[in-house]
């Protein structure tokens, strides 16, 4: 693994079902991120991670848990899915979190919620 | 409210110069990024500023201007793989990204 692998490529998935989008980084990194990236609007921050062990709310949380058990992993999990949520999710991670840095990105997954 | 624009899309030829501006409000400044997206791609770090003034890095430049809430990216010598989407970035007093919608920049030959 090189960098940061994000898992499935794509996916469809019926309104009110459960889904995990998984995010490997292999850089040690400290800081995770989620964003969604809707035609027309910017990227925005759904759920953060600054390090192992804590986790916190970006601008669109709402529909979104996420965990951090761990340094590498931080999965993003949407417990009923709604057509709203149909994005294209992108993983992120800077050495450390709380600070002006840059963000490094998985290849992102395209979900369709149908 | 937090704020970024940026133009929606430009056009440029093969060659030339392009300049790509970004305004923003935010609440706190921690610094300016310029990031480039290629379609269906990640996107990738471009630029950081915090300070005023230019930086130049090869063929792209960032400026920033924190009093007037401006900044731009000059790309020179303009190549068929710079076609991509350009996104300013403002880091805020939480240290969050603030995002524009980006700039999608077609070259033409």
């Amino acid at each position: 693994i090189a960098g940061i692998t994000q898992a499935p490529t794509s996916q469809i998935l019926a309104a009110g079902r459960r889904m995990t989008l998984r995010c490997t980084q292999d850089m040690r990194h400290n800081a995770m991120y989620w964003y969604r990236q809707d035609l027309g609007l910017g990227l925005r921050l759904i759920h953060y991670s600054n390090t192992a062990g804590t986790t916190g709310k970006g601008e669109v949380p709402d529909g979104y848990s996420v965990s951090r058990a761990n340094t590498d992993d931080f999965p993003l999990t949407l417990a009923s899915a709604v057509p709203s949520q149909t994005s294209v999710y992108f993983c992120a991670s800077s050495e450390v979190g709380g600070s002006s840095i840059e963000q490094f990105f998985g290849p992102g997954t395209r979900l369709t919620v149908l | 409210g937090q704020n970024i624009d940026q133009p929606t899309e430009m056009t440029a030829t093969e060659g030339a110069i392009v300049q790509i501006n970004c305004t923003y409000q935010t609440s706190g400044f921690n610094g300016l990024f310029w990031y480039q997206q290629h379609a269906g791609e990640a996107p990738t770090f471009l630029s950081y500023n915090v300070l005023d003034g230019l930086e130049e890095k090869g063929r792209f430049s960032s400026f920033l201007s924190r009093s007037k809430g401006y900044s731009y990216l000059l790309l020179k010598e303009l190549q068929m793989k710079d076609s991509a989407s350009y996104l300013c970035a403002v880091c805020d007093s939480n240290y969050q990204l603030i995002w524009g919608a980006g700039t999608k920049l077609i070259i033409k030959p």
